[in-house]
Protein backbone atom coordinates (compact mmCIF):
# COMPACT_ATOMS: atom_id res chain seq x y z
CA UNK A 1 0.00 0.00 0.00
CA UNK A 2 0.92 3.71 -0.12
CA UNK A 3 3.10 4.74 2.59
CA UNK A 4 5.82 7.85 4.16
CA UNK A 5 8.62 7.04 5.93
CA UNK A 6 10.18 10.23 7.72
CA UNK A 7 13.19 10.41 10.00
CA UNK A 8 11.19 10.30 13.77
CA UNK A 9 13.82 12.16 15.78
CA UNK A 10 13.55 13.78 17.89
CA UNK A 11 15.43 16.55 16.77
CA UNK A 12 17.51 18.90 18.65
CA UNK A 13 19.29 21.94 16.78
CA UNK A 14 20.73 25.06 17.36
CA UNK A 15 19.56 28.34 16.50
CA UNK A 16 20.41 29.38 13.03
CA UNK A 17 21.46 25.81 12.33
CA UNK A 18 20.78 24.02 9.08
CA UNK A 19 17.80 21.94 9.23
CA UNK A 20 16.87 18.78 7.00
CA UNK A 21 14.01 16.56 7.51
CA UNK A 22 14.09 13.38 5.32
CA UNK A 23 11.26 12.26 3.71
CA UNK A 24 10.46 9.09 1.01
CA UNK A 25 7.22 7.91 -0.10
CA UNK A 26 5.40 4.87 -1.92
CA UNK A 27 2.77 5.06 -4.12
CA UNK A 28 1.04 3.31 -6.51
CA UNK A 29 -0.05 6.28 -8.48
CA UNK A 30 1.35 9.52 -9.20
CA UNK A 31 1.13 11.31 -5.65
CA UNK A 32 0.73 15.03 -4.53
CA UNK A 33 3.19 15.86 -1.62
CA UNK A 34 2.91 17.81 1.39
CA UNK A 35 4.81 19.29 4.51
CA UNK A 36 2.21 20.23 7.32
CA UNK A 37 3.51 21.79 10.71
CA UNK A 38 2.07 20.86 14.37
CA UNK A 39 2.70 23.46 16.84
CA UNK A 40 2.24 22.81 20.62
CA UNK A 41 -1.57 22.63 21.29
CA UNK A 42 -2.82 23.02 18.12
CA UNK A 43 -3.81 21.49 15.23
CA UNK A 44 -1.88 20.82 11.62
CA UNK A 45 -1.24 23.44 9.35
CA UNK A 46 -0.25 23.10 5.63
CA UNK A 47 3.61 24.53 5.39
CA UNK A 48 4.04 23.60 1.64
CA UNK A 49 3.17 21.36 -0.90
CA UNK A 50 4.14 19.96 -4.88
CA UNK A 51 2.06 18.53 -7.00
CA UNK A 52 4.44 17.22 -9.84
CA UNK A 53 7.73 15.98 -10.28
CA UNK A 54 10.54 18.51 -9.50
CA UNK A 55 8.22 20.68 -8.41
CA UNK A 56 9.42 22.88 -5.23
CA UNK A 57 7.22 24.07 -2.40
CA UNK A 58 8.07 26.52 -0.15
CA UNK A 59 6.82 28.93 2.67
CA UNK A 60 8.45 30.84 5.81
CA UNK A 61 11.89 29.67 4.92
CA UNK A 62 11.52 26.13 4.47
CA UNK A 63 11.92 24.46 1.03
CA UNK A 64 11.14 20.54 -0.28
CA UNK A 65 11.57 19.35 -3.82
CA UNK A 66 9.72 16.68 -5.42
CA UNK A 67 11.89 14.01 -6.39
CA UNK A 68 10.36 11.51 -8.24
CA UNK A 69 13.39 9.10 -9.17
CA UNK A 70 14.11 8.75 -5.34
CA UNK A 71 10.37 9.29 -3.92
CA UNK A 72 11.56 12.07 -1.53
CA UNK A 73 10.41 15.48 -0.36
CA UNK A 74 13.05 16.07 1.94
CA UNK A 75 11.95 19.26 4.06
CA UNK A 76 15.06 21.95 4.77
CA UNK A 77 15.38 25.35 6.19
CA UNK A 78 18.76 27.24 5.98
CA UNK A 79 18.73 28.76 9.24
CA UNK A 80 16.18 27.48 11.78
CA UNK A 81 14.62 29.75 14.96
CA UNK A 82 13.57 28.81 18.51
CA UNK A 83 9.72 29.19 17.18
CA UNK A 84 10.21 26.26 14.28
CA UNK A 85 10.16 23.98 17.50
CA UNK A 86 7.53 21.55 16.23
CA UNK A 87 6.10 18.36 14.82
CA UNK A 88 6.82 17.92 11.18
CA UNK A 89 4.54 15.46 8.96
CA UNK A 90 4.99 14.33 5.83
CA UNK A 91 1.86 13.41 3.65
CA UNK A 92 0.68 12.40 0.29
CA UNK A 93 -2.41 12.34 -1.75
CA UNK A 94 -3.00 10.88 -4.63
CA UNK A 95 -4.88 11.60 -7.93
CA UNK A 96 -8.88 11.48 -7.96
CA UNK A 97 -11.22 13.58 -6.23
CA UNK A 98 -11.50 13.45 -2.59
CA UNK A 99 -8.40 11.31 -1.87
CA UNK A 100 -7.21 10.95 1.69
CA UNK A 101 -3.90 11.51 3.08
CA UNK A 102 -1.05 9.25 3.60
CA UNK A 103 0.77 10.79 6.62
CA UNK A 104 4.07 9.81 8.22
CA UNK A 105 5.04 9.05 11.71
CA UNK A 106 6.09 12.65 12.54
CA UNK A 107 9.13 14.36 13.31
CA UNK A 108 10.16 16.62 16.05
CA UNK A 109 12.20 19.44 16.01
CA UNK A 110 13.22 21.42 19.10
CA UNK A 111 15.28 24.54 18.49
CA UNK A 112 17.69 25.53 21.09
CA UNK A 113 18.23 29.09 21.69
CA UNK B 1 -13.34 32.96 11.92
CA UNK B 2 -13.70 30.84 8.97
CA UNK B 3 -12.23 27.23 9.32
CA UNK B 4 -12.95 24.02 11.20
CA UNK B 5 -14.88 23.99 14.56
CA UNK B 6 -14.14 20.82 16.78
CA UNK B 7 -15.90 20.54 19.72
CA UNK B 8 -15.24 19.47 22.82
CA UNK B 9 -11.00 20.25 23.53
CA UNK B 10 -10.98 17.57 26.00
CA UNK B 11 -13.28 14.63 27.08
CA UNK B 12 -12.48 11.91 29.85
CA UNK B 13 -14.99 9.17 29.16
CA UNK B 14 -15.08 6.12 30.88
CA UNK B 15 -14.88 2.25 29.53
CA UNK B 16 -18.42 1.96 27.84
CA UNK B 17 -19.57 5.27 27.55
CA UNK B 18 -20.69 6.38 24.14
CA UNK B 19 -20.34 10.28 22.78
CA UNK B 20 -19.86 11.91 20.02
CA UNK B 21 -17.67 14.86 18.37
CA UNK B 22 -18.74 17.24 17.05
CA UNK B 23 -16.81 19.05 13.59
CA UNK B 24 -18.46 21.97 11.66
CA UNK B 25 -17.09 24.11 8.53
CA UNK B 26 -17.78 27.42 7.18
CA UNK B 27 -15.86 27.46 3.60
CA UNK B 28 -18.85 25.41 1.95
CA UNK B 29 -16.38 21.75 1.85
CA UNK B 30 -17.51 18.93 0.01
CA UNK B 31 -14.96 16.63 1.78
CA UNK B 32 -14.30 16.19 5.06
CA UNK B 33 -12.79 13.33 7.13
CA UNK B 34 -11.72 12.07 10.93
CA UNK B 35 -8.33 11.43 11.92
CA UNK B 36 -6.75 9.97 15.06
CA UNK B 37 -3.34 10.77 16.19
CA UNK B 38 -1.21 8.44 17.92
CA UNK B 39 2.59 8.75 19.14
CA UNK B 40 4.48 7.97 16.34
CA UNK B 41 1.79 7.02 14.06
CA UNK B 42 1.15 10.14 12.57
CA UNK B 43 -2.56 10.51 11.53
CA UNK B 44 -4.70 7.17 10.72
CA UNK B 45 -7.98 8.44 8.83
CA UNK B 46 -11.05 6.81 10.71
CA UNK B 47 -13.87 8.06 8.51
CA UNK B 48 -14.13 10.28 5.47
CA UNK B 49 -17.53 12.13 3.36
CA UNK B 50 -17.07 13.29 0.27
CA UNK B 51 -20.63 14.89 0.62
CA UNK B 52 -24.13 15.04 2.57
CA UNK B 53 -25.13 11.94 2.53
CA UNK B 54 -21.95 10.09 1.35
CA UNK B 55 -19.53 8.61 3.78
CA UNK B 56 -17.16 5.70 4.46
CA UNK B 57 -14.20 4.33 6.12
CA UNK B 58 -10.67 4.35 6.18
CA UNK B 59 -8.07 3.14 8.19
CA UNK B 60 -9.47 2.55 11.46
CA UNK B 61 -13.23 2.70 11.56
CA UNK B 62 -13.74 0.16 14.26
CA UNK B 63 -15.85 1.78 17.27
CA UNK B 64 -16.54 5.14 15.39
CA UNK B 65 -19.62 5.56 13.19
CA UNK B 66 -19.85 9.14 11.53
CA UNK B 67 -23.44 10.72 9.40
CA UNK B 68 -23.35 13.84 7.13
CA UNK B 69 -26.33 15.08 6.72
CA UNK B 70 -25.56 18.62 5.95
CA UNK B 71 -22.46 20.09 4.10
CA UNK B 72 -21.32 21.74 7.09
CA UNK B 73 -21.44 19.19 9.98
CA UNK B 74 -19.77 15.60 10.08
CA UNK B 75 -20.26 14.35 13.56
CA UNK B 76 -18.32 11.31 14.76
CA UNK B 77 -19.70 8.67 17.62
CA UNK B 78 -18.13 6.54 19.54
CA UNK B 79 -20.38 3.74 20.38
CA UNK B 80 -18.60 2.02 23.28
CA UNK B 81 -15.66 3.82 24.37
CA UNK B 82 -12.66 1.52 25.21
CA UNK B 83 -9.32 2.80 26.21
CA UNK B 84 -7.79 1.81 23.10
CA UNK B 85 -9.37 5.22 21.63
CA UNK B 86 -7.48 7.39 24.15
CA UNK B 87 -6.31 9.35 21.57
CA UNK B 88 -6.65 12.99 20.00
CA UNK B 89 -9.30 13.38 17.15
CA UNK B 90 -8.64 16.09 13.95
CA UNK B 91 -11.27 16.81 11.74
CA UNK B 92 -10.12 18.30 8.42
CA UNK B 93 -12.01 19.70 5.18
CA UNK B 94 -11.38 20.68 1.98
CA UNK B 95 -13.04 21.33 -1.37
CA UNK B 96 -11.41 18.35 -3.03
CA UNK B 97 -9.33 17.13 -5.44
CA UNK B 98 -5.77 16.62 -5.33
CA UNK B 99 -3.39 19.05 -4.05
CA UNK B 100 -5.63 21.22 -2.82
CA UNK B 101 -4.90 20.35 0.95
CA UNK B 102 -6.93 20.44 4.16
CA UNK B 103 -8.18 22.48 6.41
CA UNK B 104 -7.76 20.99 10.33
CA UNK B 105 -9.54 21.52 13.41
CA UNK B 106 -7.72 22.33 16.85
CA UNK B 107 -8.38 18.57 17.83
CA UNK B 108 -10.02 17.06 20.34
CA UNK B 109 -8.05 15.06 22.66
CA UNK B 110 -10.14 12.28 24.23
CA UNK B 111 -9.32 9.85 27.18
CA UNK B 112 -10.81 6.91 28.01
CA UNK B 113 -10.60 5.35 31.64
Amino acid sequence: GDSVTQMEGPVTLSEEAFLTINCTYTATGYPSLFWYVQYPGEGLQLLLKATKADDKGSNKGFEATYRKETTSFHLEKGSVQVSDSAVYFCALTLRGYGQNFVFGPGTRLSVLP
Amino acid sequence: NAGVTQTPKFQVLKTGQSMTLQCAQDMNHEYMSWYRQDPGMGLRLIHYSVGAGITDQGEVPNGYNVSRSTTEDFPLRLLSAAPSQTSVYFCASSYGGQGHGYTFGSGTRLTVV
